[in-house]
């Protein structure tokens, strides 16, 4: 079965432009959460969402913001970049109530 | 509030030797889980083990075992027989159980290096 799979990679932005980042879960999993990780601030929780409907979400700015899609695959989106967005961004799925979270490989991005 | 702590920033170990990464948490529930992952240099983060909160017995996976301790809100990683591949940040993380929140709380990890 074919892990989490983010895309793109890497991504080099300019302050003031906006991103978008996706994210395919596992199949079957139909729950998905962001994450972003600095070197200052570690692990950050970002949002989750279950059957397209966002459950949860952590202590960012509106600038961010998700959704997902009826077939699990998810998007987050950061609008108005600031260097200090630069960051590697984690996608993660799980099984509802199963408790295993599997990460993907991240996407890496540079705000210049 | 939940909150994860882990004290120790680095940790080196020589290889085949056995070596213990602490981890302390906070909450006031009493049903959750507990993770450690590891992360190499291709920043990939890998579940490394699992513990459930009301299983009394400590989870193992091959090499890797934990020493969970719950009245002491207490969550060690015990690596056996270390080897060059094992050595990567490893974090601790917490998550609540309560309507299938997938929400993890992170510690900052600990860089652990390994001896030839």
């Amino acid at each position: 079965k074919a892990g989490v799979t983010q895309t793109p990679r890497y991504l080099i932005k300019t302050r003031g432009q906006q991103v978008t980042l996706s994210c395919s879960p596992i199949s079957g999993h139909r729950s998905v959460s962001w994450y972003q990780q600095t070197p200052g601030q570690g692990l950050q929780f970002l949002f989750e969402y279950f059957s397209e409907t966002q459950r949860n979400k952590g202590n960012f700015p509106g600038r961010f913001s998700g959704r997902q899609f009826s077939n699990s695959r998810s998007e987050m989106n950061v609008s108005t970049l600031e260097l200090g967005d630069s960051a590697l961004y984690l996608c993660a799925s799980s099984l509802a109530q199963q408790g295993k979270v599997f990460f993907g490989p991240g996407t890496r991005l540079t705000v210049l | 509030a939940q909150t994860v702590t882990q004290s120790q920033p680095e940790m080196s170990v020589q290889e085949a030797e056995t070596v213990t990464l602490s981890c302390t948490y906070d909450t006031s529930e009493s049903d959750y889980y507990l993770f450690w992952y590891k992360q190499p240099p291709s920043r990939q983060m890998i579940l490394v083990i699992r513990q459930e909160a009301y299983k009394q017995q400590n989870a193992t996976e091959n090499r890797f075992s934990v020493n969970f301790q719950k009245a002491a809100k207490s969550f060690s990683l015990k690596i056996s027989d270390s080897q060059l591949g094992d050595a990567a940040m490893y974090f601790c993380a917490y998550r609540n159980t309560f309507q299938g929140a997938q929400k993890l709380v992170f510690g900052q990890g600990t860089r652990l290096t390994i001896n030839p």
